[in-house]
């Protein structure tokens, strides 16, 4: 069964930090690996998509790698502010059935001091 | 914009009560899923739906059920709720086939069983 873990649980930067949040699955045959922010008693907003076959995805600030060998994903947030203050989760699709069902890791609750 | 609508955000239910959590998307998604997420638990899959009047148990479809009459429409149903139902439901929907593209959430439904 596929298992998805994120490290830190927790993590607190100055206003202006590069950071990297961790995701890490234990089956390699994955189809895609998602990126989502949640901000507190709201829905997730999808950030970036990375497919099995890419290494990495760029948004504005946010850069995803994937190395599905390693079983592993980071998150890149460049100059971080204090509205990047979120839950980011990530969440792995394996590709299997007629709809693809995620598996979420249970996130870092990022927190960027001004 | 893909926008998910949860039809409430805050809902107050009584034991024993059925109970509905209604969900539209406006992307004429094929996909549409339902899950709720606990502290310490993550988001664990209860239903989903590949298409109208298909369905599928998730993760954990233990004392729910699912309605999918139209394809913008997918309801959650509580047939009769109890106090460990007591959670924030969220509903998603992704579209096409090949799986290669982000789930979208809604704002999610924050739902107390007394």
């Amino acid at each position: 069964k596929q298992e998805v873990t994120q490290i830190p649980a927790a993590l607190s930067v100055p206003e202006g930090e590069n950071l990297v949040l961790n995701c890490s699955f234990t089956d390699s045959a994955i189809y895609n690996l998602q990126w989502f922010r949640q901000d507190p008693g709201k829905g997730l907003t999808s950030l970036l998509l990375i497919q099995s076959s890419q290494r990495e995805q760029t948004s504005g600030r946010l850069n995803a790698s994937l190395d599905k060998s390693s079983g592993r994903s980071t998150l890149y947030i460049a100059a971080s502010q204090p509205g990047d203050s979120a839950t980011y989760l990530c969440a792995v699709d394996l590709g299997s059935g007629s709809a693809r069902q995620l598996t979420f890791g249970s996130g870092t609750q990022l927190t960027v001091l001004p | 914009d893909v926008k998910v609508t949860q039809s409430s955000r805050y809902l107050v239910k009584r034991t024993g009560e059925k109970v509905f959590l209604e969900c539209v998307q406006d992307m004429d998604h094929e996909n549409m899923f339902w899950y709720r997420q606990d502290p310490g638990l993550g988001l664990r899959l209860i239903y989903f739906s590949y298409d109208v009047k298909m369905k599928e148990k998730g993760d954990i479809p233990e004392g729910y059920s699912v309605s999918r009459e139209k394809k913008e429409r997918f309801s959650l149903i509580l047939e009769s709720a109890s106090t460990n139902q007591t959670s924030m439901y969220l509903c998603a929907s992704r579209g096409g086939w090949a799986g290669a593209q982000p789930q979208h959430f809604g704002d999610g439904t924050r739902l107390s069983i007394l």
